[in-house]
Parts: C-alpha cells; sequence; structure tokens
C-alpha cells in the first residue's frame, strides 16, 4: 500500500520568498512520484515528476523537487513566489510502471502575499 | 494545449437522484479515468477504462457507478441513485498509454457533485 503526507494544509509566503511544499510519501516499492498543481476552475496539471534517474527533477514555472529515499520525501521548492503560484498543490505516489493509479496527499493551499 | 473537458462544472441533485458526469478526453487518448475528491480529503482512484471496458476500479466504485464511452468521444460516469456521501469533486483524466513513467495523465477541471 501507498500513502502520502502533505504537511501544511496551508501555506503563506510573501512574494519573492522561497516556497518550501512538503511531501513524504510512503510505499513498499520504487515509487513513481508527482506534484500537481490546481488553479482556480482549472483542472490538475502536472509540475514536475520523478520517475527514475536524477533525484532532483526541474518542472514547469521554476519548481523543483528532489526525491531522497532516505528520507522518502519528495519537497517542492521555488527559490522566489511569484503572485500567480497562488494554488493548491497536490503530491501524488504511484508504485514504478502504473502511473495512473494515483495516491494523492490532500493538498497544501499556496497562498503568496504581496 | 489538448485538454480534458468536464461538464457540468457543478450539478446540485437530489438524493437518490440519477446523475451523469460527462467529460471528453484528448482526442488520442486510450485510456481514461475517474477520480474524485470529497471536500477537505484526499483526490482518491475511482477507475480505469481502456478498449471499452474497466480495468481497474476502486472499492469505492460499487454497483451505483457505471462508466461508459458511448460514441467514442464521451467518456460518462453514471451515479444511479446519488447519496449524501456522493458529494464531492470528480476529476476525468486521460493518457495515451499506461505503465509507463513517461506518461501522464491529463485532469479535467473537475465537476462538483453537490447531493442534497
Amino acid at each position: 500500500a501507498q500513502s502520502v503526507t502533505q504537511l501544511g494544509s496551508h501555506v503563506s509566503v510573501s512574494e519573492g520568498a522561497l516556497v518550501l511544499l512538503r511531501c513524504n510519501y510512503s510505499s513498499s516499492v520504487p515509487p513513481y512520484l508527482f506534484w500537481y498543481v490546481q488553479y482556480p476552475n482549472q483542472g490538475l496539471q502536472l509540475l514536475l515528476k520523478y520517475t527514475t534517474g536524477a533525484t532532483l527533477v526541474k518542472g514547469i514555472n521554476g519548481f523543483e523537487a528532489e526525491f531522497k529515499k532516505s528520507e522518502t520525501s519528495f519537497h517542492l521548492t521555488k527559490p522566489s513566489a511569484h503572485m500567480s503560484d497562488a494554488a493548491e498543490y497536490f503530491c501524488a505516489v504511484t508504485r514504478g510502471g502504473s502511473n495512473y493509479k494515483l495516491t494523492f496527499g490532500k493538498g497544501t493551499l499556496l497562498t503568496v502575499n504581496p | 494545449e489538448p485538454e480534458v473537458t468536464q461538464t457540468p462544472s457543478h450539478q446540485v441533485t437530489q438524493m437518490g437522484q440519477e446523475v451523469i458526469l460527462r467529460c471528453v478526453p484528448i482526442s488520442n487518448h486510450l485510456y481514461f479515468y475517474w477520480y474524485r475528491q470529497i471536500l477537505g480529503q484526499k483526490v482518491e482512484f475511482l477507475v480505469s477504462f481502456y478498449n471499452n471496458e474497466i480495468s481497474e476500479k476502486s472499492e469505492i466504485f460499487d454497483d451505483q457507478f457505471s462508466v461508459e464511452r458511448p460514441d467514442g468521444s464521451n467518456f460518462t460516469l453514471k451515479i444511479r441513485s446519488t447519496k449524501l456521501e456522493d458529494s464531492a469533486m470528480y476529476f476525468c483524466a486521460s493518457s495515451l498509454r499506461q505503465g509507463s513513467g513517461a506518461n501522464v495523465l491529463t485532469f479535467g477541471a473537475g465537476s462538483r457533485l453537490t447531493v442534497l
């Protein structure tokens, strides 16, 4: 069985500040890990994913995440927040080779203050 | 950029009524999915569909639920007799392939169902 824990249902940062959204997972097999973003009234959009290979993954809009197996973490970061980053962010895991049956975290709402 | 379209965006229904949620997947995608998110809870997998049949379903997807692809473009989720606990946001998704890390799901914006 797999699970995802996102620490903090709501994170608030100032524009220009570092964004750090935390995600820890549990999986009995090598995982595939994903971050999705949902803007108001829009679908879940893939930000980035880790499957195999390089553990530091770069995504769209300047976001990146690092897979740390020893810490079972896949935290999402962005060096400098922009107002347009305000959205809900979901971390998800699936077992390797089965990228459709995603197990999601509860989501983290990011607000960016001017 | 191709997108998955869902209708309606919001539906309010009375308990016991039938509801059909509609989705238009990306045109060359072959695999289709429904997920749902009850308010304040996690997004959960409901069902996957390929080649006109269900390939996998979760324990949530009981006999009250059904899916079909009636005309080669739409992909529908039917709830026969809605219950209060069916109130949720329902997300449709599609993908070109399965089982490959290079392949990802494209999600729609969701249909919010409110059962009174």
